[in-house]
C-alpha cells in the first residue's frame, strides 16, 4: 500500500525557516517524480514544487522561487522542502504527492497524496 | 504561466442528476489535463488523467473529455458520495503546474 507521510509543519514567525519531510513507502520511491502541493485555509490547490526521480529536473512556483528548495534522498525514501524567508501567505496545508508514471520528465499527474502537514506563518 | 479557469465555481444538484464541470486553459495544453475530487478534511483524489482516462478504481459514472483549451468533467448520475470540490490541473508544463480554482458541488 502506497503511503506518504508528511511532517515538519508548525507555527513559525515571518522571515524564519522550516523544513518539511515526506516519508514514502509501498512503492519504488526512486522510480517516480515527487511534488509538493499546498492549500491555504479555505482556498484551492497550489502546486509548489516538483522533482524528477534523479533530482535532474526541478521546478518551482513563481510564488516560492528563490525561497524554497526541494530535494530528495532516494536511499531514505524521503522528500524534503526547505522553506526560507517564510511569509504569512505561505500559511497552508502542505501535501506531498507522487507522480503517476515512471518517466524521465515528471508527468505531473498526482495519483497518491499524503494527508498534509500544516504550516502557519505568524508573529 | 498557463491559467486554468473552471466554471461554474459552485453548483447545486440532486442525486441522480447529470452534472458537467468545465475547465478552460489560457493556451492549448493538448490533452494534458487532469481532474481531482476533494472532500472536506481529505487529500485530493485523482479521477481523470490525460483529459479522458479514468484512474483505476474510479467509478465509470465519471468521464472527461476535451483537448486544446476546453475540457469537461461529467458525472452521469450523481451519487451522495460525489458531493465535493472538483479541481482541474494542467500537466502540459510539467514543472510549472497550475490548478483551476475549484468547483464546489453541493446537494440541492
Amino acid at each position: 500500500e502506497v503511503q506518504l507521510v508528511e511532517s515538519g509543519g508548525g507555527l513559525v514567525q515571518p522571515g524564519r525557516s522550516l523544513r518539511l519531510s515526506c516519508a514514502a513507502s509501498g512503492f519504488t520511491f526512486d522510480d517516480y517524480a515527487m511534488h509538493w502541493v499546498r492549500q491555504a485555509p479555505g482556498k484551492g490547490l497550489e502546486w509548489v514544487s516538483g522533482i524528477s526521480w534523479n533530482s535532474g529536473s526541478i521546478g518551482y512556483a513563481d510564488s516560492v522561487k528563490g525561497r524554497f528548495t526541494i530535494s530528495r534522498d532516494n536511499a531514505k525514501n524521503s522528500l524534503y522542502l526547505q522553506m526560507n524567508s517564510l511569509r504569512a501567505e505561505d500559511t497552508a496545508l502542505y501535501y506531498c504527492a507522487k507522480d503517476r508514471d515512471i518517466v524521465v520528465v515528471p508527468a505531473a499527474i498526482f495519483d497518491y497524496w499524503g494527508q498534509g502537514t500544516l504550516v502557519t506563518v505568524s508573529s | 504561466d498557463i491559467q486554468m479557469t473552471q466554471s461554474p465555481s459552485s453548483l447545486s444538484a440532486s442525486v441522480g442528476d447529470r452534472v458537467t464541470i468545465t475547465c478552460r486553459a489560457s493556451q492549448s495544453i493538448s490533452s494534458y489535463l487532469n481532474w481531482y475530487q476533494q472532500k472536506p478534511g481529505k487529500a485530493p483524489k485523482l479521477l481523470i488523467y490525460a483529459a479522458s482516462s479514468l484512474q483505476s478504481g474510479v467509478p465509470s459514472r465519471f468521464s472527461g473529455s476535451g483537448s486544446g483549451t476546453d475540457f469537461t468533467l461529467t458525472i452521469s448520475s450523481l451519487q451522495p458520495e460525489d458531493f465535493a470540490t472538483y479541481y482541474c490541473q494542467q500537466s502540459y508544463s510539467t514543472l510549472s503546474i497550475t490548478f483551476g480554482q475549484g468547483t464546489r458541488l453541493e446537494i440541492k
